[in-house]
């Protein structure tokens, strides 16, 4: 069956280290999404890409960078890791328009990262 | 850009009562309308989605409504059970040719409790 994958599920690392998270979709979608999750904000928008080689900000991109080189990865980085950044990342992906229309998002497990 | 609110924060009811969840959005031109159920330690995973076109739709027990003149959305679970406890996300969306990018702005979430 096809699948999104993240890892690590789990992650502790420091203050200004370079942490690199994983995603990985098996559907051949187009759309691919990085959403963090904080009690009490729901699910806010990192970074988005429609293909390869497309990446754009969403509304909390400042510290995050992403690059999309094939159809089925899109990795999160977070370039010096602050705790302001501790929070559970969900990476999602979506078929794309059909025509102008949205399609349903596809979630991962999600992957917790401690900034200390 | 879009904003979703979503109330209440946190709804408990007796197994077998009903549950109704509200959602506003701010940008008439969404046109897709997801809700999302997250169970502890998982990814958010689609129970049911509306579009811009159609006014309600059913699915078992759960429904969902539509008035696009008023912008908002709820989710209605009827008999509700134990295993519904969850915490349930709603989202808008829009293609590009209104300005959107497919991607859902999600509300900050409703953690329902159902006690047997």
């Amino acid at each position: 069956d096809a699948e999104i994958t993240q890892s690590p599920r789990h992650k502790i690392t420091e203050t200004g280290r370079q942490v690199t998270l994983a995603c990985h979709q098996t559907w051949n979608h187009n759309n691919m999404f990085w959403y963090r999750q904080d009690l009490g904000h729901g699910l806010r928008l990192i970074h988005y890409s429609y293909g390869v080689q497309d990446t754009n900000k969403g509304e909390v991109s400042d510290g995050y960078s992403v690059s999309r080189s094939n159809t089925e990865d899109l990795p999160l980085t977070l370039e010096s890791a602050a705790s302001s950044q501790t929070s559970v990342y969900f990476c999602a992906s979506s078929e794309g328009g059909l025509g102008d229309q949205s399609t349903e998002a596809f979630f991962g497990q999600g992957t917790r990262l401690t900034v200390v | 850009g879009e904003n979703v609110e979503q109330h209440p924060s946190t709804l408990s009811v007796q197994e077998g009562d009903s549950a109704v969840i509200k959602c506003t959005y701010s940008d008439s031109a969404s046109n897709y309308f997801p809700w999302y159920k997250q169970e502890l330690g998982k990814g958010p995973q689609l129970i049911i989605d509306i579009r811009s076109n159609v006014g309600e739709k059913k699915d078992q027990r759960i429904a969902v409504t539509l008035n696009k003149t008023a912008k908002h959305f709820s989710l209605h679970i009827t008999e509700t059970q134990p295993e519904d406890s969850a915490v349930y996300f709603c989202a808008a969306s829009m293609g590009p040719s209104s300005g959107g990018s497919y991607i859902p702005t999600f509300g900050r979430g409703t953690s329902l409790i159902v006690h047997p």
